[in-house]
């Protein structure tokens, strides 16, 4: 079975730049998850979907971020403007029913200059 | 401030020891689960614990849940090679559904 599949895994771009991640989570599951991974925050939830529904958003930094799901196996993430101070290993994740168990995808890789 | 403490923050040891990793907070948690993350990979789920006192044991991995779900415990028994990695606590606060994760332990072994 397939995993999470996240696009990029590695991305660089220079600020003021628009950045899209891409996330397709494990077929059948019904939550999402974006979390971005720093050294000094570690782990931090973004933004969690739930039948394709964001239902906690309250993670995302600012306007600049923003994320959608239009269907159920497929998810974006975008920032616009980027700056600096993204950069950071965004990871997605899913989960399925009845479950607390998250399967995070490889994560995209993203410096901005 | 950081929910969920883990330390210590960095451990670099030989094969064969044995190590622990804690986890503690001054919220309770309904569960928690370790995950362990290689580089360039997302966190895989090692285990849940839910009840108070629980110990459950996968191979040579020993987890603990505190009696008052504030705080958890990873000891590994004769440490391998394949066992580095960053080590992640994380819960559902009390009423909440979404994961609240520690910064993690990072792991060392050496041959």
């Amino acid at each position: 079975d397939a995993g999470v599949i996240q696009s990029p895994r590695h991305e660089v771009t220079e600020m003021g730049q628009e950045v899209t991640l891409r996330c397709k989570p494990i077929s059948g599951h019904n939550s999402l998850f974006w979390y971005r991974q720093t050294m000094m925050r570690g782990l931090e939830l973004l933004i969690y979907f739930n039948n394709n529904v964001p239902i906690d958003d309250s993670g995302m930094p600012e306007d600049r971020f923003s994320a959608k799901m239009p269907n159920a196996s497929f998810s974006t993430l975008k920032i616009q403007p980027s700056e600096p101070r993204d950069s950071a290993v965004y990871f997605c994740a899913s989960s399925g029913h009845d479950t607390d168990t998250q399967y995070f995808g490889p994560g995209t890789r993203l410096t901005v200059l | 401030t950081q929910l969920l403490e883990q330390s210590p923050q960095f451990l670099s040891i030989q094969e064969g020891e044995n190590l622990t990793v804690y986890c503690n907070s001054s919220s309770v948690f309904s569960s928690l689960q370790w995950y362990r993350q290689e580089p360039g990979e997302g966190p895989v789920l090692l285990v849940t614990v839910v009840t108070g006192g629980e110990v459950k044991k996968l191979k040579r991995l020993t987890f603990q849940f505190g009696d008052a779900r504030k705080d958890s415990s990873l000891h590994i028994t004769a440490a391998q090679t394949g066992d580095t990695g960053l080590y992640l606590c994380a819960g559902p606060l009390m009423g909440y559904s979404t994961l609240t994760f520690g910064k993690g332990t990072m792991l060392l072994v050496s041959p």
